[in-house]
């Protein structure tokens, strides 16, 4: 099946560092990638989508040039919280569609667990 | 009211045993995931249903489009099941945007 990889699995930083997380699509190509964030024993929230080769579209009330997202190639979408805060500690998934695929065809990755010090 | 809700949110069972979750939704969709994410964090896309049921080993997905209700169920579980599992729907006319309920934690004990 379609896999989808985050890298790094956790990070721990000191507050004001910037951070950037890397999300693969393995075997397939994926023009769309969205990014969550869930907090504990919460639901994943829509941060924002990545399409290849264009700006991200943000959710209302992401800063995006506080979290900056680049979906540089068809199998690679970064996302790089800036100038991290406590507050900014969450786990972070990223999902893939398969280009050309149903539209409904999502798959995520294993997140990335992220503790501003 | 959230748009997709689920039940029961805990759901404690003895292995072996059927189970079953349930979620609601109050919007026209397109489609409905059921997810599945361990303790550890990372998702599993189990199911998507646009219509009827589908079954994968001891998994079996159904969704009533008119009743706008879905359900989940696992047959002779196992402490392995144990994890939260995530409805989720796309809205019709959305085309990016999943809306998630928020979960049902299923505790299997052996």
């Amino acid at each position: 099946g379609a896999v989808v990889s985050q890298h790094p699995s956790w990070v721990i930083c000191k507050s004001g560092t910037s951070v950037k997380i890397e999300c693969r699509s393995l075997d397939f190509q994926a023009t769309t990638m969205f990014w969550y964030r869930q907090f504990p024993k919460q639901s994943l929230m829509l941060m924002a989508t990545s399409n290849e080769g264009s700006k991200a579209t943000y959710e209302q009330g992401v800063e995006k040039d506080k979290f900056l997202i680049n979906h540089a190639s068809l199998t690679l979408s970064t996302l790089t919280v800036t100038s991290a805060h406590p507050e900014d500690s969450s786990f972070y998934i990223c999902s893939a569609r398969v280009s050309g695929g149903r539209p409904d065809t999502q798959y995520f990755g294993p997140g990335t667990r992220l503790t501003v010090l | 009211k959230n748009e997709v809700e689920q039940s029961p949110q805990n759901l404690t069972a003895q292995e072996g045993e059927f189970i079953t979750i349930n979620c609601s939704y109050s919007v026209g969709i397109s489609a409905l995931h059921w997810l599945q994410q361990h303790p550890g964090g990372g998702i599993v896309s189990l199911f998507m249903l646009s219509s009827g049921k589908k079954k994968h080993g001891r998994l079996i997905a159904t969704i009533n489009i008119q009743e706008k209700h879905s359900s989940l169920h696992i047959t002779a579980s196992h402490p392995r099941d144990s994890a939260v599992y995530i409805c989720a729907v796309r809205a019709r006319g959305a085309t990016n945007k999943l809306i998630f309920g928020t979960g049902t934690l299923l505790a299997v004990q052996p």
